[in-house]
């Protein structure tokens, strides 16, 4: 199973634009990238994934490197909102098997 | 509104007892997850299910057992066997299992404590 790589914690002002780090350095060719967060007792939430291009949606922006061994999650203009543990995560070749590390704990600071 | 619904939010475990957690979807999806998250800790698999009548064992299935008897439902039984139960339990779904690209859709979770 691939492994995914995130800095424990990161702050951000308010308003202004978060990027969130994320390594996989072991990541497979048919790997896909999907990025979740989660506020404190409730299920994690859907952001975006992708595989090999940059995707944009309206909660984000996910950026991945030409080697496809990091990527990174960019939220446009950080709100209070925003606040949570950010999980970058792998799914397994055989299917659609989540593995999650212990994210980045996004603070947003007013 | 489409969804996941998990029940009830808490729950308490007396020593040596099974207790069943519910989670009920209205997505219409095939594949359905159990997952456990200890404080400060990502979330681990625990079982999941391709299709009705089908599941199959995660990374920490010892413990506990399931069913899934019908396309919406797909309870956890958290059995005497498990000897560290209390941890916070999310149910999710996913259109399908074949291919690695389905976002999966997660409930609120509940709550296991041990008296």
């Amino acid at each position: 199973d691939a492994k995914t790589t995130q800095p424990n914690s990161m702050e951000s002002n308010e308003e202004e634009p978060v990027h969130l780090p994320c390594n996989h350095s072991t990541i497979s060719g048919t790997d896909y990238i999907h990025w979740y967060r989660q506020l404190p007792s409730q299920g994690p939430e859907y952001v975006i994934h992708g595989l090999t291009s940059n995707v944009n949606n309206r909660m984000a922006s996910l950026a991945i490197a030409e080697d496809r061994k990091s990527s990174t999650l960019i939220l446009h203009r950080a709100t209070l909102r925003d606040a949570a543990v950010y999980y970058c995560i792998l799914t397994d070749r055989g299917g659609n098997q989540f593995y999650f590390g212990t994210g980045t704990s996004l603070t947003v600071i007013p | 509104d489409g969804g996941i619904t998990q029940s009830p939010k808490y729950l308490f475990r007396k020593e040596g007892q099974n207790v069943t957690l519910s989670c009920e979807q209205n997505l219409n999806h095939d594949a359905m997850y159990w997952y456990r998250q200890d404080p400060g800790q990502g979330l681990r698999l625990i079982y999941y299910s391709q299709i009705v009548n089908d599941f199959q064992k995660g990374d920490i299935a010892e413990g506990y057992s399931v069913s899934r008897e019908k396309k919406e439902s797909f309870p956890l039984t958290v059995t005497s066997a498990q000897k560290n139960p209390t941890a916070f339990y999310l149910c999710a779904s996913s259109i399908g299992w074949q291919g690695n690209n389905q976002p999966q859709h997660f409930g609120d979770g509940t709550r296991l404590s041990i008296l």
